[in-house]
């Protein structure tokens, strides 16, 4: 199975600053088709999870553009351009590539 | 607009069986690869299964195998997860998801496995 590693597993923000949060997969993901399934959720307190990311760096409708993904091989990161309180809560990349699909552990953002 | 509520979870007793059922509404749900996902409370987020459209192709997470069965019924939007042999292990919010990517998801439905 593909591991998903992430880091940092918490991460303390400052509102209006930035932060990036890294995803490490243990082998490739480009599947067959020559795309890359590495997609980017947010989980708040008490919520469903969202996902923001698709295919590395695509931001799904309605996702503001302060989010933004970027990587490849098996190195991806996910940036926030300035911290909203929003924001916060746990962050999740996941490999949609090879069966069975598999999650990060999540990294939890907090406001300073 | 994207609607997915999922139903039946409920508690039951180690080797029990369960089924969950997704309403899907908002979108073309027989163009569409649909998945089950899980997450035990205050842990992290775990793929269970996905299915293709036409519900032809199916994968499982190895420790379901044998023992979940994922299908659909197209024609009422329904998408569901029969749970058999349950253990304490599958405790879990399950979440149905569309696409195998999960790019919607439902609000979940807590199943609890406890003697």
């Amino acid at each position: 199975d593909v591991v998903m590693t992430q880091s940092p597993l918490y991460l303390p923000v400052t509102l209006g600053q930035p932060a990036s949060i890294s995803c490490r997969s243990s082998q490739g993901l480009v599947y067959g088709d020559g795309n890359t399934y590495l997609n980017w959720f947010h989980q708040r307190p008490g919520q469903s999870p969202r996902r923001l990311i698709y295919k590395i760096s695509y931001r799904d409708s309605g996702v503001p553009d302060r989010f933004s993904g970027s990587g490849s091989g098996t190195d991806f990161t996910l940036r926030i351009s300035g911290v909203e309180a929003e924001d916060v809560g746990v962050y999740y990349c996941m490999q949609g590539t090879h069966w069975p699909f598999t999650f990060g552990p999540g990294t939890r953002v907090d406001i300073k | 607009e994207v609607q997915l509520v999922e139903s039946g979870g409920a508690l039951v007793q180690p080797g029990e069986s369960l089924r969950l059922s997704c309403a899907a509404s908002g979108f073309n749900f027989g163009k569409y690869w649909m998945s089950w996902g899980r997450q035990v409370p205050g842990k992290g987020l775990e793929w269970v299964a996905n299915i293709k459209e036409d519900g032809s192709d199916y994968y499982y997470l190895d420790s379901v195998k044998g023992r979940f069965t994922i299908s659909r019924d197209n024609n009422r939007h329904l998408l569901f997860l029969q749970m058999n042999n349950l253990r304490p292990e599958d405790t879990a919010i399950y979440y149905c998801a569309r696409r195998k990517n999960f790019d919607s998801w439902g609000q979940g439905t807590l199943v609890s496995v406890s003697s």
